[in-house]
């Protein structure tokens, strides 16, 4: 069975602060894809970053990192100097070859909150 | 061209009502996929089309029918739907190439609310 965690419901932060969004995956799988999404109130999802179980190297894109660790099952995401436009709900998701690929396990998501 | 479109972006319909979402890409993506979503939750998947072929229903009820008339389309077909059938309904559209499964994009979602 796929489980992804994401502990943290909701998180306020004032702007320009460094954020760290948690997510915890399951999988048996030693082929699997992690991905981030963000949901700003419109609805709409909005890919963030995709990384195989093969690429451990961390990632950068302006503002926004990942820290991807295998040994503790982890995908972190940190915003850095964080701004209103990141209010949003933040999902961590999972594929792997046992869902078919086709299949996508998604965190319950993180509600951030950029105040002013 | 990243866009997945929808429409209608609102919804309202009786429980005897029949009703449809449609959904479109350009970007020759061969995978498609529907989602139903309450507040507060993530997306649950409902459909997946591949190569214009369903491989995918999550054992969603009759009342919700999916159709993908071309690699462009998908139609989500609404009859006799439920109160608890309101929510958000996501189209997504992804790749499907070798290496491993691509991300997915997003339409902006239909509101539907069922009265």
């Amino acid at each position: 069975a796929q489980k992804v965690t994401q502990a943290q419901t909701e998180i306020s932060v004032v702007e320009k602060e460094d954020v760290t969004l948690d997510c915890v995956y399951e999988t048996r799988d030693t082929t699997y894809y992690l991905f981030w999404y963000k949901q700003p109130p419109s609805g709409e999802l909005v890919f963030l970053i995709r990384r195989n179980s093969f690429d451990e190297q961390n990632e950068i894109s302006g503002r926004y990192s990942w820290n991807f660790q295998k040994s503790t099952s982890s995908f972190n995401f940190t915003i850095t100097a964080s701004q209103v436009v990141d209010s949003a709900v933040y999902f961590c998701a999972l594929r792997s070859n046992s869902g078919g690929y086709q299949k996508v396990t998604f965190g319950t998501g993180t509600k951030l909150q950029v105040i002013p | 061209d990243t866009e997945v479109t929808q429409t209608p972006k609102h919804l309202v319909m009786g429980m005897t009502n029949k009703k449809s979402l449609k959904c479109e890409q350009h970007m020759g993506h061969r995978a498609m996929y529907w989602y139903k979503q309450k507040a507060k939750k993530p997306p649950e998947l409902m459909f997946v089309y591949s190569y214009e072929k369903l491989s995918i229903n999550e054992s969603v009820p009759s009342r919700f029918s999916p159709e993908c008339p071309n690699s462009s389309l998908l139609n989500l077909h609404l009859h006799a739907l439920q109160p608890e059938d309101s929510a958000l309904y996501l189209c997504a559209s992804s790749q499907e190439l070798a290496g491993g499964p691509h991300e997915q994009y997003f339409g902006p979602g239909t509101r539907l609310t069922v009265t």
